[in-house]
């Protein structure tokens, strides 16, 4: 069966710092990935999605980027952190096509 | 713009009642809809899907309809449960990578 995995669940860093969250997907090929940033109380912000090694979607223009460089690995990065950038960041995958989204357990990301 | 929207934030039901949370898309291209349940400190997780050439799909003890002509999608919980306290996130895409989520409806069961 297929599992997906995001570390760390939580996160403090000060503003200004850099980011790396890592997520990785273990039992499927070729998936797409995705990640989301959720603020509290609120729906599911889409920030990018990959449809292959390398391919790379922005959805919103912001300080953040994200990397795959592998099949079943999607990072998302940032070089300084503002204190907008607080959230509950969210990784997801999905077969091709459309499919329902699968979603890890999220890290939650508090700037200071 | 587009937008998906719900008509409720929260829902408060007894324990075996059934409970219907409702949501209201206005892209009428969206062929693909979806419900998610969030459990505080967790990821969303699938409940149920229904793609457009289908008015209801049944899963255990939960039901998704589909309305098209007034844009309109409703999840069923049958003999809501405890375990069944959650927000409630309904999504809608055309080609998976521009999923849209509403806000959300907190469901609370009370015993």
């Amino acid at each position: 069966s297929q599992t997906i995995h995001q570390w760390p669940a939580t996160l403090v860093q000060p503003v200004g710092s850099p980011l790396s969250l890592e997520c990785t997907v273990e039992g499927t090929s070729n998936p797409n990935l995705y990640w989301y940033r959720q603020a509290a109380g609120r729906g599911l912000q889409l920030l990018f999605y990959s449809v292959g090694i390398g391919q790379i979607s922005s959805e919103v223009p912001q300080n953040l980027s994200a990397s795959r460089p592998q099949d079943r690995q999607f990072i998302l990065s940032s070089k300084k952190l503002l204190l907008s950038d607080s959230g509950f960041y969210l990784c997801a995958w999905s077969p091709q096509g459309n499919q329902p989204q699968h979603f890890g357990d999220g890290t939650r990301l508090s700037i200071l | 713009g587009e937008s998906v929207g719900l008509h409720l934030p929260t829902l408060s039901v007894q324990e075996g009642d059934n409970s219907i949370i409702n949501c209201a898309y206005s892209n009428s291209a969206s062929d693909y809809f979806i419900w998610y349940k969030q459990e505080s400190g967790k990821g969303p997780q699938f409940i149920i899907d229904i793609r457009s050439n289908m008015d209801k799909r049944q899963g255990q003890r939960v039901t998704v309809l589909l309305n098209k002509t007034v844009k309109h999608l409703s999840l069923q919980i049958a003999a809501t449960q405890p375990g069944d306290s959650a927000v409630y996130f309904c999504a809608e895409t055309t080609n998976n990578n521009d999923m849209r989520f509403g806000a959300g409806t907190r469901l609370t069961v009370k015993p």
